[in-house]
This record gives structure tokens, C-alpha cells and sequence, in this order.
């Protein structure tokens, strides 16, 4: 059974707008990490956050993580139309095992 | 560095045929795994190793058998295909950093059909 369920499961946005997307998870975790996978192509990691941390940032992105609720945010800021790919949340428990959200794909409009 | 590379990007096969998706590292990554994404699920794990010479059983790996006898090659067979294995298949391989977590390398995928 999948560990995250990612909402929305789409997004349409314009250019310059910020995107937020959400992952909640179902039990507890060492770390968050989020993936970007363009059409056709692998996944890619972007940002990893762990069980301690409350907030993330790398450049555009901003993540945080609320282990209370289970569930964690990505928020891409300014958005470009490059930006336009599936986004999907994974977590672990200390091990090389990662467990995937079902996604949310993101389309920028220019 | 190629990365991880996966051979074939497409296949089609009947039911019943066997084949074997190859995937390989050159980054001498100790751990790797094997994925299925079909639409609307995300990645489901089929298999995955910690080493040469250790495997292990991911969420859904009927059907599949990996083997591991190298540090660089991580093969997924498919032993007598079925149409519900129409998938995209997803290698990755990872290594513990020093901050003790894992982070994910995918190759680019093998989509297979199976009528």
C-alpha cells in the first residue's frame, strides 16, 4: 500500500504564480524527500527533509514537514513553465527503502 | 558518469514470454532498486538489494525475480509475462551519505507492454 497520498493530484498555474502541493503519510518516518519526474523520464530528486526539521528551502523550493499530522508541503515559488512536471513526496524509516506518494502533476502556462 | 542506465526503453511481449530488463550503475552505488509506475499509483517498489549477492522483496514482486551479482548490475526478469505487468519500469540505485540518509538515482525507464 502506497505510504503518501499527494494532493492535488493536478495543478494548473500561470507563470510567476507559486505552486503548493501536499503529501500526508501513514506511519512514522526517518525522512521526507521530494521528486520531480518530467514526462517520460526518471525521477529526480530535489529536496530531502528530516523527521526533526520543520522547514526546508533550496532555492524556489520551500518544504515543510508536520510530524503531528503526518504530512509535509512543497511550495515552488515564481513558477516557470519548466517547472511542469509530476512532483511525488517518498519517505523512509532509516533504510534505502522508499516509499511513493502517488503524485501531483503540475502544469505551468506561460 | 552514464548514471543509471536501463535497456530496453520499449518492449511489447505476449503473454507468456519471459525477458529480462537490464539495468546498470556506474556511480559504485551499494544499493538499488526496482520500481513499477502505472497511472494514478506512484511507484510501487518490486525488489530491491543492498549488495552483491543480496536481494530482497519490495511491495509487489510476484511475477519478478532479480538477481545481484555485481555492484554495477541489477537484472529484473519477468518469468511468464501477464498483461496486468503492462508498466513503466524504474531502476534506482542509492548509497547511505554522511548524513545517513539515502537518496534515489533513477534511470529513465524500460515501458513495457505485454498483449
Amino acid at each position: 500500500s502506497q505510504q503518501g497520498e499527494e494532493d492535488p493530484q493536478a495543478l494548473s498555474i500561470q507563470e510567476g504564480e507559486n505552486a503548493t502541493m501536499n503529501c500526508s503519510y501513514k506511519t512514522s518516518i526517518n525522512n521526507l524527500q521530494w521528486y520531480r519526474q518530467n514526462s517520460g523520464r526518471g525521477l529526480v530528486h530535489l529536496i530531502l527533509i528530516r523527521s526533526n526539521e520543520r522547514e526546508k528551502h533550496s532555492g524556489r523550493l520551500r518544504v515543510t514537514l508536520d510530524t503531528s499530522k503526518k504530512s509535509s508541503s512543497l511550495l515552488i515559488t515564481a513558477s516557470r513553465a519548466a517547472d511542469t512536471a509530476s512532483y511525488f513526496c517518498a519517505t523512509d524509516k532509516g533504510t534505502d527503502k522508499l516509499i511513493f506518494g502517488t503524485g501531483t502533476r503540475l502544469q505551468v502556462f506561460p | 558518469n552514464a548514471g543509471v542506465t536501463q535497456t530496453p526503453k520499449f518492449q511489447v511481449l505476449k503473454t507468456g514470454q519471459s525477458m529480462t530488463l537490464q539495468c546498470a550503475q556506474d556511480m559504485n552505488h551499494e544499493y538499488m532498486s526496482w520500481y513499477r509506475q502505472d497511472p494514478g499509483m506512484g511507484l510501487r517498489l518490486i525488489h530491491y538489494s543492498v549488495g552483491a549477492g543480496i536481494t530482497d522483496q519490495g511491495e509487489v514482486p510476484n511475477g519478478y525475480n532479480v538477481s545481484r551479482s555485481t555492484t554495477e548490475d541489477f537484472p529484473l526478469r519477468l518469468l511468464s509475462a501477464a498483461p496486468s505487468q503492462t508498466s513503466v519500469y524504474f531502476c534506482a540505485s542509492s548509497y547511505r551519505t554522511s548524513s545517513a540518509h539515502y537518496e534515489q538515482y533513477f534511470g529513465p525507464g524500460t515501458r513495457l507492454t505485454v498483449t
